[in-house]
């Protein structure tokens, strides 16, 4: 059974950073691309980022580009997004999904909250 | 950056009948569009991707048919379990981007 497990959410003051996980299980994390996507409150989807099997290439939406890093570790079946310079309207649900296109699979998200 | 449009934005139907559901693009995605049901509290699940292809596991009631800017999805049938929000969103272009929606409620 495919999983994505993510982690890392919480509430942060505007200008801080968190770092979020997704721990995956029950696919062969190396064949993939992964993503972030993330919903705020009362809002659409946005995709937010993506990065290939190997790391060596990656995506941002305008919005966080520069400000947002995505990463994975192979070897430990995870991926993460570091968040910096976090703003309110950066509040929203994370999701980690597998693939670039079509998402396959998705995770149940991560509530970030940036408010003082 | 390539915005999506879906309507009706509620869709009241019921049970057993066909429920249908367009998506239009602001420029052509060609055949780079996924259908996804989304219920409360879930993540979403891709149903439809290729804008025509069924993933796996989804019956055969759900369709999805189009290319370029205008896409449909399609309900043959609605079960009980198919009152939900269904988002298109397209892969063509980076970014990629979701429509807002289209939620099918019970009549």
């Amino acid at each position: 059974e495919v999983q994505l497990v993510e982690s890392g959410g919480g509430l942060v003051q505007p200008g801080g950073s968190l770092r979020l996980s997704c721990a995956a299980s029950g696919i062969t994390f190396t064949y993939y691309w992964m993503s972030w996507v993330r919903q705020a409150p009362g809002k659409g989807l946005e995709w937010v980022a993506n990065i290939n099997q190997d790391g060596s290439e990656k995506y941002y939406v305008d919005s966080v580009n520069g400000r947002f890093t995505i990463s994975r570790d192979n070897a430990k079946n995870s991926l993460y997004l570091q968040m910096d310079s976090l703003r309110a309207e950066d509040t929203a649900v994370y999701y980690c999904a597998r693939d670039r296109g079509a998402l396959g699979f998705w995770g149940q998200g991560t509530l970030v909250t940036v408010s003082s | 950056e390539i915005v999506m449009t879906q309507s009706p934005a509620t869709l009241s139907v019921s049970p057993g009948e066909r429920a249908t559901l367009t998506c239009r693009a602001s420029q052509s995605v060609s055949s780079g569009l996924a259908w996804y049901q989304r219920k409360p509290g879930q993540a979403p699940r891709l149903l439809i991707y290729g804008a025509s292809t069924r993933a796996t596991g989804i019956p055969a009631r759900f369709s999805g048919s189009g290319s370029g800017t205008e896409f449909t999805f399609t309900i043959s049938s609605l079960q009980s379990e198919d009152f939900a929000v269904y988002y298109c969103q397209q892969y063509n272009n980076w970014p990629f981007t979701f429509g807002p929606g289209t939620k099918v409620d019970i009549k």
